[in-house]
């Protein structure tokens, strides 16, 4: 059973760049999709970009080219980069990634808390 | 951006009861809608995707119908492990939008 497992700082300050890591066990890294995901405290979830196994990447228009992502077959990674963060992007950050061919995605990591302060 | 609205915002019932929740998308997504459920502290759990399709491991009191811009997610008999928020999901455009949420409680 694929685990993913999301790492990085718990803590930014604000305009710095948020870097975060989606670590892939129990499994292959191969995969038709890889997204991240966000949840702020006691609110919604949004989408904010995925990549597909062809190497093509959608980025939310709301983050204004604020976000990157990177996946790294030889260390089972997929990795985001958000620069310029605020405190709007206070947020629970999620990596998820489907089991089959389409994009529903059906395994999700555990979600890091990632506070922007000064 | 496709906005996607659920309703109603919270839901109350009782064990064993039906619930149906809605999902209205503001233009069609045809049937690129999915269902997932929150628990509290924990990712969302896939349930409904392509609108009525059940993922592997969902019990069959989840169902899932529409198509457009209209979409139900009906639990025939709400379990104790059901009470939590439901979120719709659209992909057929990007960037693809979640609902607000849909919280089902006792």
């Amino acid at each position: 059973q694929v685990q993913l497992q999301e790492s990085g700082p718990r803590l930014v300050t604000p305009s710095e760049t948020l870097s975060l890591t989606c670590a892939v066990s129990s499994g292959s890294s191969s995969s038709y999709y890889w997204g991240w995901i966000r949840q702020p405290p006691g609110k919604g979830l949004e989408w904010l970009a995925y990549m597909y196994y062809t190497g093509t990447t959608d980025y939310n228009p709301s983050l204004k080219s604020r976000a990157s992502i990177s996946l790294d077959t030889s260390k089972n990674q997929f990795s985001l980069r958000l620069t310029s963060v605020t405190a709007a992007d206070t947020a629970i950050y999620y990596c998820a990634r489907p089991s089959g061919m389409g994009p529903a995605f059906d395994i999700w990591g555990q979600g890091t808390m990632v506070t922007v302060s000064s | 951006e496709i906005v996607m609205t659920q309703s109603p915002a919270t839901l109350s019932v009782s064990p064993g009861e039906r619930a149906t929740l809605s999902c209205r998308a503001s233009q069609s997504v045809s049937n690129k809608l999915i269902w997932y459920l929150q628990k509290p502290g924990q990712a969302p759990r896939l349930l409904i995707y392509d609108a009525f399709a059940r993922a592997a491991g969902i019990p069959a009191r989840f169902s899932g119908s529409g198509s457009g811009t209209e979409f139900t997610l009906t639990i025939s008999s709400l379990q104790s492990e059901d009470f939590a928020v439901y979120y719709c999901q659209q992909y057929n455009d990007w960037p693809w939008t979640f609902g607000q949420g849909t919280k089902v409680e006792i």
